[in-house]
C-alpha cells in the first residue's frame, strides 16, 4: 500500500516568486510519481512524472521536481509564478508493478497574488 | 482528439436515489478508471476496468457499481445515494500496454450533490 503526504494545505506567494510544494510519500513497493494541477472547476492535468534516471524531472508550464529516495520526497518547484499558476496541485504515487491505479495526497492550493 | 469525456458536468440527487455517470476514454485508451474527489480532499480510487472486468477496486461499498462496454467507455452507478456521495467525481483513462510510469488522462469530472 503507498501513501502520500502533502505538507501544505495551502501556500500564498507573490507573482514572480519562487515556490516549492513539498510532497513525501510511504511504500512498500517501488513507485512511479506524478503531479498533476487542477484548475477551478476542471479535472486533473499531469505536470510532470519521474520514472527512473535523473531525480530532476521538467514538466509543463516551467515547473520542475526532484525526486529524494533517501527522504521519499519529490518536492515540486517553480523559479517564478504567474496568477495564471494559481490551483490546486496533488502529488500522487502508483506501484510499478500491478495496475495503474493512482494514490493522491489531500491536494496543495497556491495561491498566487499581484 | 477529444480527451476524456464525461457526462453530465453536473448532477442534483435525493438521497436514496441512484445515479449514474458516464466516461468515454481518450482515443485509443482501453482502461477506465473512476475517483471520486470529495470538497477538499484528494481523488480516491474507487474500481478500474479493463476488457469489461472489474480488475481492482478501493475501499467503496458494493452501492458503488460500474460497467465497460466494448467501445471502452464506461459508467459509475451509485445506489441509495448518501449525502456524503456529495463529490466530483472524475474519469481517468489509460492503455494497459503503456505501463504504469504513462500516468492516467482525466476528464472534467461530473459534479454530484445529493440533497
Amino acid at each position: 500500500a503507498q501513501s502520500v503526504t502533502q505538507l501544505d494545505s495551502q501556500v500564498p506567494v507573490f507573482e514572480e516568486a519562487p515556490v516549492e510544494l513539498r510532497c513525501n510519500y510511504s511504500s512498500s513497493v517501488s513507485v512511479y510519481l506524478f503531479w498533476y494541477v487542477q484548475y477551478p472547476n476542471q479535472g486533473l492535468q499531469l505536470l510532470l512524472k519521474y520514472l527512473s534516471g535523473s531525480t530532476l524531472v521538467k514538466g509543463i508550464n516551467g515547473f520542475e521536481a526532484e525526486f529524494n529516495k533517501s527522504q521519499t520526497s519529490f518536492h515540486l518547484r517553480k523559479p517564478s509564478v504567474h496568477i495564471s499558476d494559481t490551483a490546486e496541485y496533488f502529488c500522487a504515487v502508483t506501484s510499478r508493478v500491478g495496475y495503474s491505479t493512482l494514490t493522491f495526497g489531500k491536494g496543495t492550493m497556491l495561491l498566487v497574488s499581484p | 482528439d477529444a480527451g476524456v469525456t464525461q457526462s453530465p458536468t453536473h448532477l442534483i440527487k435525493t438521497r436514496g436515489q441512484q445515479v449514474t455517470l458516464r466516461c468515454s476514454p481518450k482515443s485509443g485508451h482501453d482502461t477506465v478508471s473512476w475517483y471520486q474527489q470529495a470538497l477538499g480532499q484528494g481523488p480516491q480510487f474507487i474500481f478500474q476496468y479493463y476488457e469489461e472486468e472489474e480488475r481492482q477496486r478501493g475501499n467503496f461499498p458494493d452501492r458503488f457499481s460500474g460497467h465497460q462496454f466494448p467501445n471502452y467507455s464506461s459508467e459509475l452507478n451509485v445506489n441509495a445515494l448518501l449525502l456524503g456521495d456529495s463529490a466530483l467525481y472524475l474519469c481517468a483513462s489509460s492503455l494497459v500496454g503503456s505501463g504504469q510510469g504513462a500516468g492516467a488522462f482525466f476528464g472534467q469530472g461530473t459534479r454530484l450533490t445529493v440533497v
